[in-house]
């Protein structure tokens, strides 16, 4: 099976701009779930979507949003980008039944970069 | 959101040497995950556990599920090189959200 692909790999905005990012996860898996890396910060959660509908949320302000599409694919949005957006994207897939064994798979990640 | 405590922060070693390293939360997990992420890339899988008290191997890794199910350590024997990179620990359970350590760095010394 083909892994998590996640374009572009690498991006470059400026203050002010939005950016969306894509997301295919593995062949039969719902669930896709986004999440910003930072040196400091570590892997801070930002939503998960499960069969087109967001089903949890991290803390993270308004600005940041996402869809699923029918064939599971994700993307997400950052709008009026700011400095500290600047961070690599991870989006991971799973299975997603609730109640399931938990496994979940990353993609290569988006380093965005914010100018 | 909830963060799983992971110890040690960073460690270097010499090559050869055995790494341990743990997580452990306040809150009770149906799976826990082990990961290790290079560089500029996304975190890799290495050991999904299922049950209290789970012994599991991959190759020169061994991870344990605690039987409190608060609790889990990797094991990495006879380190090289190529170990080198941040292991990550997340617990999961039924509400489908992970939760995850902090990370530890690996250094191994040639």
């Amino acid at each position: 099976k083909a892994g998590v692909t996640q374009t572009p790999r690498y991006l470059i905005k400026t203050r002010g701009q939005q950016v969306t990012l894509s997301c295919s996860p593995i062949s039969g898996h719902r669930s896709v779930s986004w999440y910003q890396q930072t040196p400091g910060q570590g892997l801070q959660f930002l939503f998960e979507y499960f069969s087109e509908t967001q089903r949890n949320k991290g803390n993270f302000p308004g600005r940041f949003s996402g869809r699923q599409f029918s064939n599971s694919r994700s993307e997400m949005n950052v709008s009026t980008l700011e400095l500290g957006d600047s961070a690599l994207y991870l989006c991971a897939s799973s299975l997603g039944e609730r109640g399931g064994q938990g496994e979940q798979f990353f993609g290569p990640g988006t380093r965005l970069t914010v100018l | 959101g909830q963060q799983l405590n992971q110890s040690p922060q960073s460690m270097f070693i010499q090559e050869g040497e055995d790494v341990s390293m743990n997580c452990t939360s306040s809150s009770i997990f149906n799976t826990w995950l082990w990961y290790k992420q290079d560089p500029g890339e996304g975190p890799v899988l290495l050991i999904a556990l299922y049950k209290a008290g789970e012994l599991t191997s991959n190759g020169r890794l061994t991870a344990q599920f605690g039987i409190t199910r608060k609790d889990s350590f990797l094991n990495i024997s006879a380190s090289i090189p190529s170990d080198v990179g941040i292991y990550f620990c997340a617990g999961h359970h039924n509400f489908n959200k992970f939760y995850f350590g902090s990370g530890t760095k690996l250094n191994v010394k040639p």
